[in-house]
């Protein structure tokens, strides 16, 4: 059974430019969850999709965005990016909303 | 804010001796999480705990779940070098979803052979 996966695992950006990040969730699982992890500030929540739906949101800038498909995989979008933006983005899934997930590899994300 | 403090920050031991990690909050949780994760990898669960004063063994790992639902411990028996890697403890506040987890930044350990 194939994991979580994400793409692209490594990415440079410059600063004020956007970026696009993909999340395949586990087949079958219909939640996906995002999380930008820094060194400083640890895993921070960013938001979640049930059913192509925004159930929840975290504490970060309207320059971040997501979306989650029928399929349901999902995108997250940064725009206008910042230096401070350089962490790893994690994607999690569950079949449901639920607080156990499994999380995929991460996209690094390095802004220059 | 509801905060989850780690310690220690860093620990760094050599292979076969005995460590034990803390996750402390002055806010209650209906649950705890721990997490192993390693370098180029995403967060592993490793287990969570629900009552108040519950231990769950996981081979060499041991988890406890404070009696006021406020903090928790893992301790490694033996550690070995396969035990490297960045733990995570994660409260669960009420309601059933991602966007009710709050995590600490973590314990890197280091086990050298």
């Amino acid at each position: 059974k194939a994991g979580v996966t994400q793409t692209p695992r490594y990415l440079i950006k410059t600063r004020g430019q956007q970026v696009t990040l993909s999340c395949s969730p586990i087949s079958g699982h219909r939640s996906v969850s995002w999380y930008q992890q820094t060194p400083g500030q640890g895993l921070q929540f960013l938001f979640e999709y049930f059913s192509e739906t925004q159930r929840n949101k975290g504490n970060f800038p309207g320059r971040f965005s997501g979306r989650q498909f029928s399929n349901s995989r999902s995108e997250m979008n940064v725009s206008t990016l910042e230096l401070g933006d350089s962490a790893l983005y994690l994607c999690a899934s569950s079949l449901v909303l639920d607080t156990e997930a499994f999380f995929g590899q991460g996209t690094r994300l390095t802004v220059v | 804010t509801q905060l989850l403090e780690q310690s220690p920050q860093f620990l760094s031991i050599q292979e076969g001796e005995n460590l034990t990690v803390y996750c402390n909050s002055s806010s209650v949780f209906s649950s705890l999480q721990w997490y192993r994760q390693e370098p180029g990898e995403g967060p592993v669960l490793l287990v969570t705990v629900v009552t108040g004063g519950e231990v769950k063994k996981l081979k060499r790992l041991t988890f406890q779940f404070g009696d006021a639902r406020k903090d928790s411990s893992l301790h490694i028996t033996a550690a070995q070098p396969g035990d490297t890697g960045l733990y995570l403890c994660a409260g669960v506040t009420l309601g059933g979803s991602q966007g009710n987890l709050i995590f600490g930044k973590g314990t890197k350990l280091s086990v050298k052979p």
